[in-house]
C-alpha cells in the first residue's frame, strides 16, 4: 500500500480564501483522522471518522472548518474563509481500529494564509 | 478527557549517551501508549507502543516503561546515535469506546556528536 495519500503538499493562499486538504487512507482502515501541527500547540486532534461517520469534532478550532468523508477511500478538511493563524501543517492519519492501534500519518500539507 | 503531559521538551545528550523522555496521563481508562517520532519535515513515525497488561518492553536501544497506579510511562533510548534526534512524542488512547489518540507536547532531542 502507498500509505496515507495528502495533497497538497505545500499551499500558500491569501487571507478570506478557500482551503480544501485532500487525503486517502490506508485500504482497509476503518478510522481516519485530522491532526493540526503547530509550534505552539503541538499535534491537535480536529476531527476523527469512522466507517465515513464524523465521530468526534470537539477539536475542530471554528465554524470555518469542516470535514467530509463521502467514501472510505476520500476525506477532505476544509476551510474557509482562511486567516493567517491557520497556517500549520495538517496530518490526515488512518487505523484499523481507531487509537487501540497504529496510526499512520501522511506527509501532511503545509499550509500558509498570508 | 486525556491529558498528556510530556517532559522535558527539549533534550541534548552526547552521542553514547542514554536519553529518557517521560509522560503522564490522566485518564485511567486509558489501555494503549504508543511513542512517534518525527524527524524534521517529515510525519510522525511510530516507533515503539505498550499496551496496559505489560509494565515494559524493549526494541534493540529503545525501551518503554508504563507504570499504571503513578499513570506516567517513558521512552529510554541507550547508546544514542547522531540520527536519532528528532521531536519524539508520546500518546495515550482514551478508554472506553472513544478510540483516539492524544499526544504530548514533544521533545526535541539533539544528540551532539
Amino acid at each position: 500500500d502507498a500509505g496515507v495519500i495528502q495533497s497538497p503538499r505545500h499551499e500558500v493562499t491569501e487571507m478570506g480564501q478557500e482551503v480544501t486538504l485532500r487525503c486517502k487512507p490506508i485500504s482497509g482502515h476503518d478510522y481516519l483522522f485530522w491532526y493540526r501541527q503547530t509550534m505552539m500547540r503541538g499535534l491537535e486532534l480536529l476531527i476523527y471518522f469512522n466507517n465515513n461517520v464524523p465521530i468526534d469534532d470537539s477539536g475542530m478550532p471554528e465554524d470555518r472548518f469542516s470535514a467530509k468523508m463521502p467514501n472510505a477511500s476520500f476525506s477532505t478538511l476544509k476551510i474557509q474563509p482562511s486567516e493567517p493563524r491557520d497556517s500549520a501543517v495538517y496530518f490526515c492519519a488512518s487505523s484499523f481500529g481507531g487509537g487501540r492501534n497504529t496510526i499512520y500519518f501522511g506527509e501532511g500539507s503545509w499550509l500558509t494564509v498570508v | 478527557g486525556e491529558n498528556v503531559e510530556q517532559h522535558p521538551s527539549t533534550l541534548s545528550v552526547q552521542e553514547g549517551d542514554s536519553a529518557v523522555i517521560k509522560c503522564t496521563y490522566s485518564d485511567s481508562a486509558s489501555n494503549y501508549f504508543p511513542w512517534y517520532k518525527q524527524e524534521l519535515g517529515k510525519r510522525p513515525q511510530l516507533i515503539i507502543d505498550i499496551r496496559s497488561n505489560v509494565g515494559e518492553k524493549k526494541d534493540q536501544r529503545i525501551a518503554v516503561t508504563l507504570n499504571k497506579t503513578a499513570k506516567h510511562f517513558s521512552l529510554h533510548i541507550t547508546e544514542t546515535q547522531p540520527e536519532d534526534s528528532a521531536v519524539y512524542f508520546c500518546a495515550a488512547s482514551s478508554g472506553g469506546s472513544n478510540y483516539k489518540l492524544t499526544f504530548g507536547k514533544g521533545t526535541l532531542l539533539t544528540v551532539n556528536p
